[in-house]
């Protein structure tokens, strides 16, 4: 089955910096990579994804990326701003049942803390 | 109008109790699922329900039996509850894959389960 792994697990920067958090993944079938963001004591929330034909995807501060043949993708976040403290997950979904559902594996999480 | 729905929010219970935990969608979508998060943050699919239909089993105690009357509906049920089980259930939807595209999960906003 699918592994993910995720790093790092925890990162502070300095509001104003970049963070970068990134990830790998196992099977060459996972062709979905969204990235959660989950405040404390709240629900994951979508904030980006990308699919396996694309290299890269931007919106606003956040911009992921995708290596296919590495099987590496990578979520960017320019400009930090303290609201940007949260966990985020990286995430690789793979097709099953012959197409008809999906299995999205999580990776670890990376707890991020942007201070004054 | 809260898109993926689920309660309790919390609940407490004592060990060797069973317990119920309920999720309902109102996006129309076709899949369900459950996540759970552990104390250390990591998000495991439990199971998955494509239109009433069982899809993803993990390696999960026999204690938990999901449920799902219709497919905007995926109710949890627990048996002779653990100190383990303790963590944070998340319900999830999505819609079914079209053509090979896959889409994001959609939360609810978790049920805090503490097993004492």
């Amino acid at each position: 089955g699918e592994n993910v792994e995720q790093h790092p697990s925890t990162l502070s920067v300095q509001e104003g910096d970049s963070a970068v958090i990134k990830c790998t993944y196992s099977d060459s079938a996972s062709n979905y990579f969204p990235w959660y963001k989950q405040e404390l004591g709240k629900r994951p929330q979508l904030i980006i994804d990308i699919r396996s034909n694309v290299g890269e995807k931007k919106d606003q501060r956040i911009a992921v990326t995708l290596n296919k043949t590495a099987k590496h993708f990578s979520l960017h976040i320019t400009e930090t701003q303290p609201e940007d403290s949260a966990v985020y997950f990286c995430a690789a979904d793979t097709l099953i049942n012959t197409g008809t559902a999906s299995k999205l594996t999580f990776g670890t999480g990376t707890r991020l803390q942007v201070t004054l | 109008d809260t898109a993926v729905s689920q309660t309790p929010k919390y609940l407490v219970t004592q060990m060797g109790n069973d317990k119920s935990i309920k999720c309902e969608q109102n996006l129309g979508h076709d899949t369900m699922y459950w996540y759970k998060q552990d104390s250390k943050k990591f998000l495991k699919i439990m199971f998955s329900y494509n239109n009433k239909e069982l899809i993803i089993n993990e390696t999960v105690p026999n204690r938990f039996s999901p449920k799902s009357p219709d497919k905007a509906h995926l109710n949890l049920h627990i048996n002779s509850l653990e100190l383990g089980d303790s963590a944070v259930y998340f319900c999830a939807s999505s819609p079914r894959p079209r053509q090979g595209l896959l889409s994001p999960l959609h939360f609810g906003n978790g049920t805090r389960l503490t097993v004492t």
